[in-house]
C-alpha cells in the first residue's frame, strides 16, 4: 500500500521567515495530494491541495510543489506569522482507473511548526 | 452549509466494552471516511462508506466496523475495547469519495 514520509517532524522559525515541509510517497498511482493544518484540540483543515497534472499551486502565502518523477511534494509558507503555528499533515490518495476516487487518504506523520514572534 | 458533526465529543469506556460513534456529513456529501489519530501512529485510515456500502478498508482488526445510512450519516463501532483503542476518532466527508475531504471535530475515546 501507499506510504507517505514527512520531514521534518518539528520546525521552528522566526516570524517573517519561510517554512518548507517535504513529503515523499511510494505509490506512483497516487494523484491527489492535500495538506491539512491542525491546531491544538481542533479538526484538521485543508489548506491547499494539488493534483498530479499540476506541478505547482499557490494560494497567497502558501504554495505546494509536486515532482512526480521523484515522488515528492512540498509545502512552502512564506512570511510566516504566529498564527501559522500548528501541526501540518501531508497526504496522498489515488483515483482508480475507472475514475472513481475512493476516500482513503494516507497521511504523513505530521510536522509541528512553531513561529516565534 | 453546516460542517461535519460528530457525536459524542468525548467518551470514557472500560476494557471489554463496546462503543458506537456517529458522524453526520456535509449536506450533499455521500462519502464518509473514518480515521484514528494517536500520538504514536498519527492519522490512520479505518474505512470509507459510500452509498451505504463499505468501499475501502484500512488495516484494523475486525473489532472495528461501521455502517452508513440512506441519509449518508455513518456510525462506527468498536467492540471488546482495548487500552490501545484510546484515540481521537475523526470522520471526514466528501462528495464522491475522493478529492477534498472535510473533517469533523472528532470523538475523543478514552479506554480505562
Amino acid at each position: 500500500g501507499e506510504n507517505v514520509e514527512q520531514h521534518p517532524s518539528t520546525l521552528s522559525v522566526q516570524e517573517g521567515d519561510s517554512a518548507v515541509i517535504k513529503c515523499t510517497y511510494s505509490d506512483s498511482a497516487s494523484n491527489y495530494f492535500p495538506w491539512y493544518k491542525q491546531e491544538l484540540g481542533k479538526r484538521p483543515q485543508l489548506i491547499i491541495d494539488i493534483r498530479s497534472n499540476v506541478g505547482e499551486k499557490k494560494d497567497q502565502r502558501i504554495a505546494v510543489t509536486l515532482n512526480k518523477t521523484a515522488k515528492h511534494f512540498s509545502l512552502h509558507i512564506t512570511e510566516t506569522q504566529p498564527e501559522d503555528s500548528a501541526v501540518y499533515f501531508c497526504a496522498a490518495s489515488r483515483r482508480n482507473a475507472g475514475g472513481t476516487s475512493y476516500g482513503k487518504l494516507t497521511f504523513g506523520q505530521g510536522t509541528i511548526l512553531t513561529v516565534h514572534p | 452549509k453546516a460542517g461535519v458533526t460528530q457525536t459524542p465529543r468525548y467518551l470514557i469506556k472500560t476494557r471489554g466494552q463496546q462503543v458506537t460513534l456517529s458522524c453526520s456529513p456535509i449536506s450533499g456529501h455521500r462519502s464518509v471516511s473514518w480515521y484514528q489519530q494517536t500520538p504514536g501512529q498519527g492519522l490512520q485510515f479505518l474505512f470509507e462508506y459510500f452509498s451505504e456500502t463499505q468501499r475501502n478498508k484500512g488495516n484494523f482488526p475486525g473489532r472495528f466496523s461501521g455502517r452508513q445510512f440512506s441519509n449518508s450519516r455513518s456510525e462506527m463501532n468498536v467492540s471488546t475495547l482495548e487500552l490501545g483503542d484510546s484515540a481521537l476518532y475523526l470522520c471526514a466527508s466528501s462528495r464522491q469519495g475522493g478529492d477534498t475531504q472535510y473533517f469533523g471535530p472528532g470523538t475523543r475515546l478514552t479506554v480505562l
